[in-house]
């Protein structure tokens, strides 16, 4: 069964510094992998997605997440964030499509003026 | 292009009231889902759709109904709202692959 491991829960950081956000999942097929932001009383947002491909994917904010098959990994990494980053980052991963989602239990990134 | 949206955005219930949570999407997706978040659970699946009149079970359907009678909605209904049912609700559409959120809904049962 698939599954999403988020290993923080809370990660401070200070405004430029650089972040990563780690998400490990459980599957022995091939998957896709999510990054979805919510901002405070917000719904989520997709932020970026694995499909295929470059296992480096990118975001138009400057985010990045690299899946990494073989340590079951898609980390997500910022190297300079602003105090605008500041929200909760959810991994999803699914074997066979959208009807199978899963969800990690979310990290929360705070940044430090 | 609206998404999804989803009314009300807050509500107040007593233990035991009734209510139903609209969802509407002009994406044209055939998928739709719900999903309540609670914090330190991340999100849990209710109830989806793959379609025009078909509703499937989730992670925690309990307590919840829904019905998909157009292809652009989807309504969560509760039937006699609970205390344990306080929790905020998102509901999505997606393609075949990637699930777009809504706002979500507030719902306090006292």
């Amino acid at each position: 069964a698939q599954s999403v491991t988020q290993l923080d829960s809370q990660v401070p950081v200070f405004e430029e510094a650089p972040v990563e956000l780690r998400c490990n999942y459980s599957s022995s097929v091939s998957v896709y992998l999510f990054w979805y932001v919510q901002y405070p009383n917000q719904g989520l947002q997709l932020l970026l997605k694995y499909l295929s491909g470059s296992t480096l994917v990118e975001s138009i904010n400057g985010f990045e997440a690299e899946f990494n098959k073989s340590q079951t990994s898609f980390h997500l990494r910022k190297p300079s964030v602003h105090i605008s980053d500041t929200a909760e980052y959810f991994c999803a991963v699914t074997e066979g499509g959208a009807n199978n989602l899963f969800f990690g239990t979310g990290t929360r990134l705070t940044v430090i003026p | 292009n609206a998404g999804v949206t989803q009314t009300p955005k807050f509500r107040v219930l007593k233990t035991g009231q009734s209510m139903t949570l609209l969802c509407a999407q002009d994406m044209n997706h055939e998928y739709m889902y719900w999903y309540r978040q609670d914090p330190g659970m991340g999100l849990r699946l209710i109830h989806y759709s793959v379609g025009e009149g078909t509703t499937a079970k989730g992670e925690v359907p309990d307590g919840y109904n829904v019905s998909r009678l157009k292809k652009q909605n989807f309504l969560l209904g509760l039937e006699s709202a609970a205390p344990s049912q306080t929790s905020v609700y998102f509901c999505a559409s997606s393609d075949q692959i990637t699930q777009y959120f809504g706002p979500g809904t507030r719902l306090l049962v006292l």
